[in-house]
Formats: structure tokens, C-alpha cells, sequence
């Protein structure tokens, strides 16, 4: 799986959009971008995932750039509930076979300030 | 529905005793993994089942950790002796598609 690079940390007012970036510069063809979050003492969440183009959930959007080497997951109101760390992960995705495992990196800490 | 369930949500031992962590996974769901996470490691999986079956076991860690899946509905996850180093959060994850694994609220393991 393709490597990703994520900002240690951000910082959002509450009611903004948060706008985290994802760099995977290496990533080929058939693999998918996925965003887990995970916060505080829970278990990781999903959020969202694309192959190339946007896509578009309850809880985020997420923006891939045409050379897809690299993407940006946007909460659009972002709540003090969404401090979390956010991770950006690369994989194939496919629906048969086994391949399914997720490598988890540190990801960004995104806080919300009131 | 009640989502994965894991169980102890906490448990403290003593070096050398033997540890069993369960999870129930999401009715339905027909992958199941189990996950370790520290401070120093991250986030990291341990073991991943497919219709009850190991597909992968190469991030166990030594042969004190062993997983079985006994049927769709359970799985554990045990250690042999414990060690302190073993100290940690421990996640079990199911899914039904390549898509979103849904991960349980973890065991936090602390060995004396």
C-alpha cells in the first residue's frame, strides 16, 4: 500500500470548515484514499472513502486531486465533538479475496476550538 | 444494532497469567480483526479473520498471543504469559465489505 503523509496537528474554530490534507504521492491505479478518525479513548471511526473523484457523505466530503496524488477531507461545520485524530489511509479495495487489511499511521490531531 | 462488542473493557494482571480478550462482532459481518494500540506503535493489526477462517496472522507478535473464531458470532484473543510490555489498548474490528471496518470501544490491558 501506498505511503501517506499527514500534518501532525491542526487547529479549527468551532462552526468552520475543517480542511485536513493528505499527501500520497506514490499511490497506483487501483488503490482507494479512506479516512478513519478516532477519538479520544474510542475505537477508530469510519468516515469516508474515494478512488478519484469527490465524494460526499453525512459526515465529511472528500477532495481528490486529479493526479490523485494527493487528497483533502473537508468537515464542512466543524463541532467540538470532531476533535479527533483523523487518518488517511491508502489501500486496494477490492470485494473479493482477502486484502483487507488497513495500516494505520499517526494521522492529525485536528482540535476545535470554541 | 449494538455494534462490536468487546469485553473486558478493562482488565489489570500480573506477569505471567494468562489473559483472554472477547469480542462479538457485528451480526452479519464476515471479517473480524483484532488490533493493538500504544503510544510508541500505533495503531497496529495483530490478526484478521475471514469467514471464521486466519487469513493473516503475521502481525501477532510471538507465540504467547494466539486468536481463534470459533463460529461468526466470537472470537478471543489470548495471551501466555503476559508481560508488561503486552500493556496496551486492544481493538477488535468486523466488516462485511472491504469498505468500513467497525471498530468495538477496545480492552485497555495493563500487566503488572
Amino acid at each position: 500500500d501506498a505511503k501517506t503523509t499527514q500534518p501532525t496537528s491542526m487547529d479549527c474554530a468551532e462552526g468552520r470548515a475543517a480542511n485536513l490534507p493528505c499527501n500520497h504521492s506514490t499511490i497506483s491505479g487501483n488503490e482507494y484514499v479512506y479516512w478513519y478518525r478516532q477519538i479520544h479513548s474510542q475505537g477508530p471511526q469510519y468516515i469516508i472513502h474515494g478512488l478519484k473523484n469527490n465524494e460526499t457523505n453525512e459526515m465529511a466530503s472528500l477532495i481528490i486531486t486529479e493526479d490523485r496524488k494527493s487528497s483533502t477531507l473537508i468537515l464542512p461545520h466543524a463541532t467540538l465533538r470532531d476533535t479527533a485524530v483523523y487518518y488517511c489511509i491508502v489501500r486496494v479495495s477490492n470485494s473479493g479475496g482477502s486484502n483487507y487489511k488497513l495500516t494505520f499511521g499517526k494521522g492529525t490531531l485536528l482540535t476545535v476550538n470554541p | 444494532d449494538a455494534g462490536v462488542i468487546q469485553s473486558p473493557r478493562h482488565e489489570v494482571t500480573e506477569m505471567g497469567q494468562e489473559v483472554t480478550l472477547r469480542c462479538k462482532p457485528i451480526s452479519g459481518h464476515n471479517s473480524l480483526f483484532w488490533y493493538r494500540q500504544t503510544m510508541m506503535r500505533g495503531l497496529e493489526l495483530l490478526i484478521y479473520f475471514n469467514n471464521n477462517v486466519p487469513i493473516d496472522d503475521s502481525g501477532m507478535p510471538e507465540d504467547r498471543f494466539s486468536a481463534k473464531m470459533p463460529n461468526a458470532s466470537f472470537s478471543t484473543l489470548k495471551i501466555q504469559p503476559s508481560e508488561p510490555r503486552d500493556s496496551a489498548v486492544y481493538f477488535c474490528a468486523s466488516s462485511l465489505d472491504p469498505r468500513a471496518q467497525y471498530f468495538g470501544p477496545g480492552t485497555r490491558l495493563l500487566v503488572l
